[in-house]
């Protein structure tokens, strides 16, 4: 898990605040994912973004979620107008390139708590 | 529509015993699966990956079988130890140009001293 930084690792947000996820990449790589785990149940894909684009949102919800990976600085995942069932761990991944195997690393995660 | 499937929530083995963890897929262009270890409030750390053209990986104590006819992996651990305790999570990766993994629900390993 080294490199990945995830900031902050715990968040409580009360219902209808915004929350919002960073993430730096493990140095070098330039392509960012972000997983959900909801409690008792595995890793959920949401986004994977490379530097200024979003290759592939097929996992996010269609409202309130959103993510970014500027050109400069860390990915974002905001979350807007929460709610109790987004209290989640949120995990961001990196790579720097196309994964064929073993070069996906993963950050240390973000809980979120929606109180 | 679970593509990947970890039907076994948790396993008990004891130490220097094997550990056997088991997957199961529906997808056949998945082209590599992977294994994951997850603590309590930590991120998954990777452990052995296998590529949809292999039928078997190994690294130290860990070996990965693929079966592909009947869409199966399992993660053998042997000898198993205290510190293998954990939570397990099997992936999926697609073919093409994307990292995008499809996870198991996990199953947790104690490994009784």
């Amino acid at each position: 898990n080294a490199g990945v930084m995830q900031n902050p690792r715990h968040l409580v947000r009360r219902r209808g605040q915004e929350a919002r996820l960073r993430c730096s990449p493990m140095k070098g790589h330039s392509h960012v994912y972000w997983y959900r785990q909801l409690p008792e149940e595995g890793l959920k894909f949401m986004v994977y973004l490379q530097k200024e684009n979003i290759i592939d949102e097929s996992g996010m919800p269609k409202e309130r979620f959103s993510a970014e990976f500027p050109k400069e600085g860390p990915s974002i995942l905001r979350i807007q107008q929460v709610v109790r069932g987004d209290s989640a761990a949120y995990f961001c991944a990196s790579s720097n390139q196309v994964p064929s195997g073993n070069t996906i690393y993963f950050g240390e995660g973000s809980w979120l708590t929606v109180v | 529509d679970q593509q990947v499937k970890q039907n076994s929530p948790s396993l008990s083995v004891q130490e220097g015993r094997i550990s056997i963890l088991n997957c199961d897929y529906t997808n056949s262009m998945f082209d590599y699966f992977l294994w994951y270890k997850k603590y309590p409030a930590e991120g998954p750390t990777f452990l052995i990956s296998i590529s949809s053209i292999k039928d078997k990986n190994e690294d130290g104590r860990f070996t990965v079988f693929l079966n592909k006819s009947a869409k199966h992996l399992s993660l053998h651990i042997v000898p198993s130890q205290p510190g293998d305790s954990a939570v397990y999570f099997c992936a999926a990766k697609g073919s093409g140009n994307t990292g995008k993994l499809i996870f198991g629900q996990g199953t947790t390993l104690q490994v009784k001293p």
